[in-house]
């Protein structure tokens, strides 16, 4: 079992449709973050949790909306969305002992596709 | 803004050859980590470099932090097709928990 997990692998919607994206780690990391992930583009962190409060929002669209119930447990609601958004959202997680350590473990990804 | 800058984009190469990527910022850092992501996947922590100047060898990978700590280099030996893949350096912001990524390097190692 990988450390952190991610479901859907594949999510496809519709512009009107509300979905979620589920992550959950199992590394007892207390750091939780959304990336995007689109072609010819870095990676573009969304949102950053620690202990359950967010602590980052990278000035993303309300149309998504993140919850953090725990530290293990990160979702990412998605309403309305655009064609422009479809990309590969990967979930990861880190231990934060002071301010700057520990590195990321990612999960393998939600290929959204927003029609 | 702290801005990390790779290169090259992109990387083609036969089976056996040695290559370098770079991995390069304005701004210094407490560390830096390098990834490697295959197709369909998550990206991987390969290495973190802490200390400026710090060597750190993995196998045929051999990953090199800056005196300066604002920028690393990766150097593959013989690269294998097993080495292919996207290659991406990141590193903490100051006072955050927030990593930023380098534009990354896409790396094709032919048999």
């Amino acid at each position: 079992e990988t450390g952190v997990t991610q479901t859907p692998r594949h999510l496809v919607m519709g512009m009107t449709n509300k979905k979620s994206l589920k992550c959950e780690q199992h590394l007892g990391h207390n750091a939780m973050y959304w990336y995007k992930q689109s072609a010819k583009k870095p990676l573009e962190l969304m949102f950053v949790y620690n202990f359950k409060e967010q602590t980052e929002n990278n000035s993303v669209p309300s149309r998504f909306s993140p919850e953090c119930p725990n530290s293990s447990h990160l979702f990412l609601h998605l309403h309305t969305l655009q064609p422009e958004d479809s990309a590969l959202y990967l979930c990861a997680s880190s231990r934060t002992d002071g301010q700057n350590t520990g590195e990321l473990f990612f999960g393998e990804g939600s290929r959204l596709t927003v029609l | 803004t702290q801005l990390l800058e790779q290169s090259p984009q992109f990387l083609s190469i036969q089976e056996g050859e040695n290559l370098t990527v770079y991995c390069n910022s304005s701004s210094v850092f407490s560390s830096l980590q390098w990834y490697r992501q295959e197709p369909g996947e998550g990206p991987v922590l390969l290495v973190t470099v802490v200390t400026g100047g710090e060597v750190k060898k993995l196998k045929r990978l051999t990953f090199q932090f800056g005196d300066a700590r604002k920028d690393s280099s990766l150097h593959i030996t013989a690269a294998q097709p097993g080495d292919t893949g996207l290659y991406l350096c990141a590193g903490p912001t100051s006072g955050t928990y927030k990593y930023i990524f380098g534009t990354g390097t896409r790396l094709k190692v032919l048999a």
